[in-house]
């Protein structure tokens, strides 16, 4: 059973807003929410992390229903630089926690 | 943030022979290292998760007789993939997390290997 949906793909222009959701239903209480950007031929890079309700940090925010069984990654004003893909990942803090990728949803910014 | 530097990032090797890729964490001390696999257009696969001074837990369907991991420092691991062939081509990169498990920048990766065999 897939701990994270995404959508495979989504579409943009520069300088619009970009929301890329994330389904983790089966989350548990002690789980955290966590974004990477992916390029092609490097490795995850951190984005965000967060809990509950709103984290906003330099390069996006991550809105998290009181639920929690989802999670919105909002990227202000794209450009072309953020075409990547974006996976969301969810576990716990403690030593036995695996980072396991999900499909992740591969953004392309249009000029 | 934290440094986990991966070398080499592109190695392209003969059938039959191996190839060995380091991991490092530069910054702080690495307790657990997870080795990753990913194919074009395909998601990373957990290879296997090692703990230092420990044997690497692999994950189902991976040879750990053929993906050596070693774990021998908490600032290194090494992955080996022993006599190589064409199919073992892929993008290899590994995570290193201090141990506290995943909270904020807490697992850091590194840019990845990509081994071509030919």
């Amino acid at each position: 059973l897939a701990k994270t949906t995404q959508p495979i793909s989504m579409d943009s222009y520069e300088g619009q807003e970009v929301n890329i959701t994330c389904s983790h239903n089966n989350i548990a209480t002690n789980d955290y929410i966590t974004w990477y950007q992916q390029f092609p031929s490097q490795g995850p890079r951190f984005i965000i992390q967060g809990y509950k309700t709103k984290v906003t940090n330099e390069v996006a925010s991550l809105f998290i229903p009181a639920d929690r069984k989802s999670s919105t990654l909002s990227l202000p004003r794209v450009s072309l630089s953020d075409t990547a893909v974006y996976y969301c990942l969810v576990g716990g803090t403690g030593g036995s926690y695996i980072p396991t990728f999900g499909r992740g949803t591969s953004l392309i910014v249009h000029p | 943030g934290a440094v986990v530097s991966q070398h080499p990032s592109r190695v392209i090797c003969k059938s039959g022979t191996s190839v060995k890729i380091e991991c490092r964490s530069l910054d702080f001390q690495a307790t657990t290292m997870f080795w990753y696999r990913q194919f074009p257009k395909q998601s990373l696969m957990l290879m296997a998760t090692s703990n230092e001074g420990s044997k690497a837990t692999y994950e189902q369907g991976v040879e750990k007789d053929k993906f050596l991991i070693n774990h021998a420092s908490l600032t290194l691991s090494t992955l080996t993939v022993t006599s190589a062939h064409p199919e073992d081509s892929s993008f290899y990169i590994c995570s290193a997390s201090s141990g506290g498990g995943f909270v904020d920048t807490e697992a850091f990766f590194g840019q990845g290997t990509r081994l071509t065999v030919v």
